[in-house]
């Protein structure tokens, strides 16, 4: 496509369920980022993709949160179990290539209550 | 975790004159971008410095770049009302890094 989409836009969940966010990067873009943005913070890095390999997860804040990009283009995001300190703004980027200029879709807030 | 530290955090100028930000960086880059974000919507990149570049221009944004120091500034010159955001250095390699931000606030 002719940017980065991300859906849902907002999603208000119950603590305790599963939720799943969906990125559909650039077309041309092998590397795909996930980030989290509390309010007033800079995005911190969860993980990223290239093509469908996952070099690195370091990112991620426990095992309830995973990442999947199948097919080396749409990915999910998906976290277990949630918990109120998972309410933040997740935002998915993606690139050409390693150092280059990425591109940051407009995000998905979830909110856990 | 964050690679990047902006200095400063807030910054307040009144329309028309020069606002600097400063980003330090903790480990080797290929490259450095800056991004701006308005009212906590989505990020914009600016410009791209690569770590064998030392200056940059685009438009009314300069960008300077000390390998040696691990450090970069963003300038804004006659700066707008519009330029009112957060602006966020990020360096890194695949693993992108970004800092916590300077917050600019520009009044008319």
């Amino acid at each position: 496509g002719a940017g980065v989409s991300q859906s849902p836009r907002y999603k208000v969940t119950k603590r305790g369920q599963d939720v799943t966010l969906r990125c559909d990067p650039i077309s041309s873009h092998a590397t795909l980022y996930w980030y989290q943005q509390a309010l007033g913070q800079g995005p911190e890095f969860l993980t990223y993709f290239n093509y469908e390999a996952q070099p690195d997860k370091s990112g991620l804040p426990s095992d309830r949160f995973s990442a999947e990009r199948p097919e080396g283009s749409i990915s999910t995001l998906t976290i277990q179990r949630t918990e109120q300190r998972d309410s933040a703004m997740y935002r998915c980027a993606s690139g050409t290539g390693e150092g280059n200029t990425i591109y940051f879709g407009e995000g998905s807030w979830l909110t856990v209550v | 975790s964050q690679q990047g530290e902006e200095d400063p955090q807030a910054l307040s100028i009144q329309e028309g004159e020069n606002a600097t930000m400063n980003c330090s960086y903790k480990t080797s880059i290929n490259n450095l971008q800056w991004y701006r974000q308005n009212s906590g919507r989505g990020l914009v990149h600016l410009i791209l410095i690569r770590s064998n570049e030392r200056e940059k221009h685009s438009g009314r944004l300069r960008v300077t770049l000390d390998t040696s120091k691990k450090s970069s500034s963003l300038l804004i010159t006659a700066s707008r009302a519009a330029d009112t955001a957060s602006y966020f250095c990020a360096g890194g390699g695949f693993k992108t890094i970004f800092g916590a931000g300077t917050r600019l606030f520009v009044k008319a």
